[in-house]
């Protein structure tokens, strides 16, 4: 019972440097979606994919960049990183975009916690 | 932009008192979800509502849901120290493309 999961569960990045979260998902959702979470603000969506090969922008996209090659995988680079980029980030998926208003429930990996120096 | 709003931020209670929080909304919805958030985890879902349902009740998980205020409420009856955790409501954007999380109500239970 994988579920999500993502990698890695810590990290340490410098100032400029770019890295790779990776989140997989064993579920043969169609949708997945990162959020990151930082304190007081809540949850708010960065990128979402409603398929292999489809991605959109969510709600703070800049400075992230995802694709999606295959249905199980879905990584969220950083390209330079900042400070303001430090936060907790969730991957999540669920079984199909037409769901969301449907109300499919979406199941969240453990996150990842990044700090920019 | 924030769809759900929870209320209080924070609650402390016994174990063994109820809790409520609250979430209210701007748009109208289809549905409306609350998640729980263990301290370091990821969230789990709870519960869904539907728009054209007023209460559903899961365990000791009661929630309801108001419309014409736009408004939904989550009651945990006889809360454990287990409970303790933080709660979030959540509802689709208007694209129905994406869950919109409130800021969380963050519930401790001292036993």
């Amino acid at each position: 019972n994988a579920g999500v999961t993502q990698t890695p569960k810590f990290q340490v990045l410098k100032t400029g440097q770019s890295m790779t979260l990776q989140c997989a998902q064993d579920m043969n959702h169609e949708y997945m979606s990162w959020y990151r979470q930082d304190p007081g603000m809540g949850l708010r969506l960065i990128h979402y994919s409603v398929g292999a090969g489809i991605t959109d922008q969510g709600e703070v996209p800049n400075g992230y960049n995802v694709s999606r090659s295959t249905t199980e995988d879905f990584p969220l680079r950083l390209l330079s990183a900042a400070p303001s980029q430090t936060s907790v980030y969730f991957c999540a998926s669920s079984t199909t975009y037409s769901g969301q208003r449907s109300g499919n429930t979406i199941y969240f990996g453990e996150g990842s916690w990044l700090t920019v120096v | 932009s924030q769809q759900g709003e929870e209320d209080p931020q924070a609650l402390s209670i016994q174990e063994g008192e109820n809790a409520t929080m609250n979430c209210s909304y701007k748009t109208s919805i289809n549905n409306l979800q609350w998640y729980r958030q263990n301290s370091g985890r990821g969230l789990v879902h709870l519960i869904l509502i539907r728009s054209n349902e007023r209460e559903k009740h899961s365990g000791r998980l009661r929630v309801t849901l108001d419309t014409s205020k736009k408004s939904s409420s989550l009651l945990i009856t006889a809360s454990r120290a287990a409970d303790t955790a933080s709660y979030f409501c959540a509802t689709d954007n208007q694209a129905g493309t994406a869950l919109i999380f409130g800021k969380g109500t963050t519930l401790s239970v001292s036993s």
